[in-house]
């Protein structure tokens, strides 16, 4: 198993453009995250999905969009690039948890995002 | 509002000695998890430890342990016998009631292993 994958690994862009950061996982997992980590704080939330075709909105859901037209594959497309958008992302799968199941979280080798 | 807090920002350690890093969480759920990760300086993010809301031991996993106090809502990581490769950062995380694929995450401690 590749586990969770991401690309690509590092991306500069420029101010204004639009891009799409992949993620796929090959665990057939039913839950996938994206995060993003920024220094000299923890993972927040951006978006997250409970199943093909269903996604919600986590904690700094603003100028990203997401889809879920697969159980594999939860891509993340920034709309309009701005600096502030400068962080590394993460993304993460897990199973469906049922109340006192562990289910952890599996991460992605993470991308590194510049926005000049 | 659900919250994790890490009040360390940075600890020292000697090499073989324990360690303890800890974490508060703010809820008022009665069901969640409570989960530590280890990244190191490559920058991945290693699950080290989970422990359920209703469990009623401490999880230990190898030289990992959890200092689970419900009451006081606390969830401190315990690393026994440190070693050079343990310095990294350390994140505390919850997983809301119902709310999978969501975790909070605290702030994060950095560890520093002393030879």
């Amino acid at each position: 198993n590749a586990g969770v994958t991401q690309t690509p690994k590092f991306q500069v862009l420029k101010t204004g453009q639009s891009m799409t950061l992949q993620c796929a996982q090959d665990m057939n997992h039913e839950y996938m995250s994206w995060y993003r980590q920024d220094p000299g704080m923890g993972l927040r939330l951006i978006h997250y999905s409970v199943g093909a075709g269903i996604t919600d909105q986590g904690e700094v859901p603003n100028g990203y969009n997401v889809s879920r037209s697969t159980t594999e594959d939860f891509p993340l497309r920034l709309l309009s690039a701005a600096p502030s958008q400068t962080s590394v992302y993460f993304c993460a799968s897990s199973s469906r948890s049922g109340a006192g199941e562990r289910n952890e979280q599996f991460f992605g080798p993470g991308t590194r995002l510049t926005v000049l | 509002a659900q919250k994790i807090t890490q009040t360390q920002p940075g600890m020292f350690v000697q090499e073989k000695e324990a360690v303890t890093l800890d974490c508060t969480y703010d809820t008022s759920d009665q069901s969640y998890g409570l989960f530590w990760y280890k990244q190191p300086s490559s920058g991945e993010m290693i699950f080290l430890i989970y422990q359920g809301s209703y469990d009623e031991q401490n999880a230990t996993e190898g030289r990992y342990s959890l200092n689970f106090q419900k009451a006081r809502k606390s969830a401190n990581l315990v690393i026994s016998a440190s070693q050079l490769g343990d310095s990294a950062m350390y994140f505390c995380a919850m997983r809301p009631k119902n709310q999978g694929g969501k975790l909070i995450f605290g702030q994060g401690t950095e560890l520093s292993v002393k030879p």
